[in-house]
């Protein structure tokens, strides 16, 4: 059974780096096709596609997010770890990972359950 | 960037309706695009993929058309339980972004 899940810290004070950390079971993140991303989601509002990275080892980010997103992966832990830096309340979310399999839908076919951060001095 | 436009934003309709959602890519991605629904107070779940193709276990009352930079889904026979938000998101490249969001609601 694929499952993720997200772990990391409940509060966050302005300025500090955030690290969220996504546990993978029931496939290996370096299986040619695999992918796992990182998608937010402020209280009431819409999802937000943050970052990805895949089984090569090749980084994707959001373009407006970018400067202080670091996507990466812990092989021998099968873990994503995702880190935002200088956070700001409006960094306020849940933050999901999830599956995308290249040669499965293509598109985020499992999702964690989400862990919320709340970013506040 | 691609940016993808939802519309409407929110939309309420009876049972039994037929709900129509669409969303706008500003550039050719094929068919690759999918559709979530996320019900209130829960994870987001993988509709519809490739545009048109339902994932295992959604009613055949979804149905998802479009390629290129146009796509709709639709809700032939709308149901109480279908009450939820849903997004649609391009994944052909990266960055992936979602659309906005459309919120559907029982009249």
């Amino acid at each position: 059974q694929v499952t993720l899940t997200e772990s990391g810290p409940a509060r966050v004070k302005p300025t500090q780096t955030l690290t969220l950390t996504c546990n993978v079971s029931g496939f290996l993140v370096t299986t040619s096709g695999m992918c796992v991303g990182w998608i937010r989601q402020p209280p009431g509002k819409a999802l937000e596609w943050l970052a990805l990275i895949d089984w090569d080892d090749d980084k994707y980010y959001s373009s407006s997010l970018k400067t202080r997103l670091t996507i990466s992966k812990d092989t021998s832990k099968n873990q994503v770890v995702l880190t935002m830096t200088n956070v700001d309340p409006v960094d306020t979310a849940t933050y999901y990972c999830a599956r995308a399999f290249v040669s499965g839908t293509g598109a985020f076919d499992i999702w964690g359950q989400g862990t919320m951060v709340a970013v506040s001095s | 960037d691609i940016q993808m436009t939802q519309s409407p934003s929110s939309l309420s309709a009876s049972v039994g309706d037929r709900v129509t959602i669409t969303c706008r890519a500003s550039q050719d991605i094929s068919n690759f695009l999918a559709w979530y629904q996320q019900k209130p107070g829960k994870v987001p779940k993988l509709l519809i993929y490739a545009a048109s193709t339902l994932q295992p276990e959604v009613p055949s009352r979804f149905s998802g058309s479009g390629s290129g930079t146009d796509f709709t889904l639709t809700i032939s026979s709308l149901q109480p339980e279908d009450v939820a938000t849903y997004y649609c998101q391009k994944y052909n490249s990266a960055p992936r972004p979602f659309g906005q969001g459309t919120k559907v609601e029982i009249k």
